[in-house]
């Protein structure tokens, strides 16, 4: 498996740009999530997916848009980017929508600087 | 408001060392207690899941303690190594994996 993944690694967008962050899963996992992480803070969800054709609003959702057609994938789009959209952006994923005690599995990250 | 502290902010240690982390919290209700391991320039790895009914878990040189009365929690490394060096991030659950709070992590070098 190759777990969670996400591309691309880095990205420089000016601002106004749009983009879109992809992340696939091959575990069958029914949530995913997007965080972001900034320095001195705690990750912060941003959006996140119960299953295929079901998304919910985060933390810190202003700015950014989620879709999920397919149980694999759950691309994240900056719809107009901002300077303060600069972050590293972490994909995850956990077998339960509940998320319990389910292990979040979480890709390597994207780190988006925006101009 | 849902909190999660951490302390030490860093810490340097010689291999071979033990060394302890803390975490407070002040999230209610609370469902479990999370801590992750992340390597610079990587997505953060689960270590241990707690819910409040466990007191202790064990992963290998990692050890996690949970005390739900005074809303603390440590993990405990023992004879570390050089590749123990990373941010541990606490994270606390008040309900689904959507009402996750993380704290902001304590960053441990190991060094010769």
């Amino acid at each position: 498996n190759a777990g969670v993944t996400q591309t691309p690694k880095f990205q420089v967008l000016k601002t106004g740009q749009s983009m879109t962050l992809q992340c696939a899963q091959d575990m069958n996992h029914e949530y995913m999530s997007w965080y972001r992480q900034d320095p001195g803070m705690g990750l912060r969800l941003i959006h996140y997916s119960v299953g295929a054709g079901i998304t919910d609003q985060g933390e810190v959702p202003n700015g950014y848009n989620v879709s999920r057609s397919t149980t694999e994938d759950f691309p994240l789009r900056l719809l107009s980017a901002a300077p303060s959209q600069t972050s590293v952006y972490f994909c995850a994923s956990s077998y339960g929508t509940s998320g319990y005690t389910d292990t979040q599995y979480f890709g390597p990250g994207t780190r988006l600087t925006v101009l | 408001k849902n909190q999660v502290e951490q302390s030490p902010q860093s810490l340097i240690i010689l291999e071979g060392k033990n060394c302890t982390l803390q975490c407070n919290y002040t999230v209610s209700p609370f469902s479990n207690l999370r801590w992750y391991k992340q390597d610079t320039g990587r997505g953060p790895v689960s270590l241990t899941i707690m819910t409040f009914s466990e007191n202790t878990k064990s992963n290998g040189r990692y050890t996690a303690t949970l005390d739900a009365d005074t809303k603390q929690s440590s993990l405990h490394i023992t004879a570390s190594q050089l590749s123990d060096s990373a941010s541990y991030i606490c994270v606390v659950s008040f309900g689904t994996a959507s009402k996750l709070t993380f704290g902001t992590g304590t960053r441990l070098q190991v060094t010769l």
